[in-house]
């Protein structure tokens, strides 16, 4: 299967502290997307990186990508009690059409 | 507000009934989205339309049937669930599906509860 496995399946940090999350795939891939969902909510986008990009910044989201290893990392940095929730990565492959993958995510809790 | 409205957003219902999940999106996206998410599993794609024609089935049992009569509106029927099929039913939406990189937006959900 194309999806992506997200690691560590939960995380508790402290208000402020970084939020490091993984994410590896199978087969190769055009993009690594990574998507935030609030308790019972819809999936909201977050960051996109090609394949021919190794690190993108968003505000306090780092997103590196490894193609070598199969592997994406998503960083958030100085997290807040508002970054509770679950986080996906999405890998799209190069078929026919864009078909977009899910993992079964990382659920992240920050304490304040 | 994603652009992407989904009803209703809760519905129980029974085994014997007919049910249908509806979804509007207001973003002139050529591509729209079935997903079930349920505990502990990987978000499943169910069906796939571009331009109204279904272009993906993902083995997805007969009892779910969709419906996209245009661009703008996407619709679940349902009828004759199981228990198992409980689950919360995202459908999403993305510009078209030709071109890579589409940024996929979601619909806030329904949650359905099979008694």
């Amino acid at each position: 299967s194309q999806q992506g496995e997200e690691d560590p399946q939960a995380l508790s940090i402290q208000e402020g502290e970084n939020a490091t999350m993984n994410c590896s795939y199978k087969t190769s891939i055009n993009n690594l997307q990574w998507y935030r969902q609030n308790s019972g909510r819809g999936l909201v986008h977050l960051i996109l990186i090609r394949s021919n990009e190794r690190e993108k910044h968003s505000g306090r989201l780092r997103v590196t990508l490894d193609t070598s290893k199969k592997s994406s990392s998503l960083l958030i940095t100085a997290s807040r009690a508002a970054d509770t929730a679950s986080y996906f990565c999405a890998t799209d492959n190069s078929g026919g059409y864009q078909k977009v993958t899910f993992g079964t995510g990382t659920k992240l809790q920050v304490i304040p | 507000e994603t652009g992407v409205t989904q009803t209703p957003r809760h519905l129980v219902m029974g085994m014997t009934n007919k049910k249908s999940l509806k979804c509007e999106q207001h973003l002139g996206h050529n591509a729209m989205y079935w997903y079930k998410q349920s505990a502990k599993k990987p978000l499943e794609l169910m069906f796939v339309y571009s331009l109204e024609e279904r272009v993906e089935n993902n083995s997805v049992p007969s009892r779910f049937s969709p419906e996209c009569p245009n661009s703008s509106h996407l619709f679940l029927h349902l009828h004759t669930l199981q228990p198992e099929d409980s689950a919360l039913y995202l459908c999403a939406s993305s510009q078209d599906t030709r071109t890579s990189g589409n940024t996929i937006y979601f619909g806030e959900g329904s949650w359905l509860t099979v008694v």
